[in-house]
């Protein structure tokens, strides 16, 4: 049984500061890694995707992957009161890259940026 | 131009009715997918299709079954229904190594 575990929060933190939201995964195979955000009452919506080991920025936002731990991390710098949202980690198996294997989620850290 | 919509976005009916969730893809994916996200908020999947085949069926009921006519439609059909059905089902479609885009969701309330 794949398994992707997050602590659930609410993590607060302030407006401009880092957030710092974790991730660990059971399944030794797994070759790729999601990160979604997901406003309450919408769906989930892509942030960023990382497959080799180390980090991936785009923008604000740095993913960091280490296989070895099995440990996946998303850091999203100068917070704004928009980024407060649930956030969902993702994790895909050896032969998908998210795409026929299909992806196990956790059930989300929810993010509260305090004005 | 939505990429991935599904019809209908809420759905209130009592139990032991049958009812059908559309859903339709306009990006060219070759994947498909259907989606569970109970009341907390856990996002499980139920079904994927690739090129009209089944890949994967999770364990749930049989009382659900997905029809895909063509590679931009995954339906999703759902027999005798049950309190316990309620949830949010997202449809979603991928390509390779892209990640997946979800449709808005559909709310199921069972009475």
């Amino acid at each position: 049984q794949k398994e992707v575990e997050q602590n659930s929060g609410p993590l607060s933190v302030p407006e401009g500061a880092i957030a710092s939201l974790n991730c660990t995964y059971s399944d030794r195979g797994s070759q790729s890694f999601f990160w979604y955000r997901q406003y309450s009452g919408k769906s989930p919506e892509l942030i960023m995707f990382i497959y080799s080991n180390g980090d991936k920025e785009d923008g604000r936002f740095t993913a960091q992957l280490n296989k070895a731990s099995q440990y996946v991390s998303l850091l999203i710098r100068d917070s704004q009161p928009s980024d407060s949202a649930t956030y969902l980690c993702a994790v895909g198996g050896a032969r998908s890259g998210g795409g026929a294997d299909g992806l196990t989620f956790g059930k989300g850290t929810h993010l509260i940026i305090q004005p | 131009d939505t990429a991935v919509s599904q019809t209908p976005k809420y759905l209130v009916t009592q139990m032991g009715n049958d009812k059908s969730i559309k859903c339709e893809q306009n990006l060219g994916h070759d994947t498909m997918y259907w989606y569970k996200q109970d009341s907390k908020k856990f996002l499980k999947i139920m079904f994927s299709y690739n090129n009209k085949e089944l890949i994967i069926n999770e364990t749930v009921p049989n009382r659900f079954s997905p029809k895909s006519p063509d590679k931009a439609h995954l339906n999703l059909h759902i027999n005798s229904l049950e309190l316990g059905d309620s949830a949010v089902y997202f449809c979603a479609s991928s390509q390779w190594s892209s990640g997946y885009t979800f449709g808005s969701g559909t709310r199921l309330t069972v009475v």
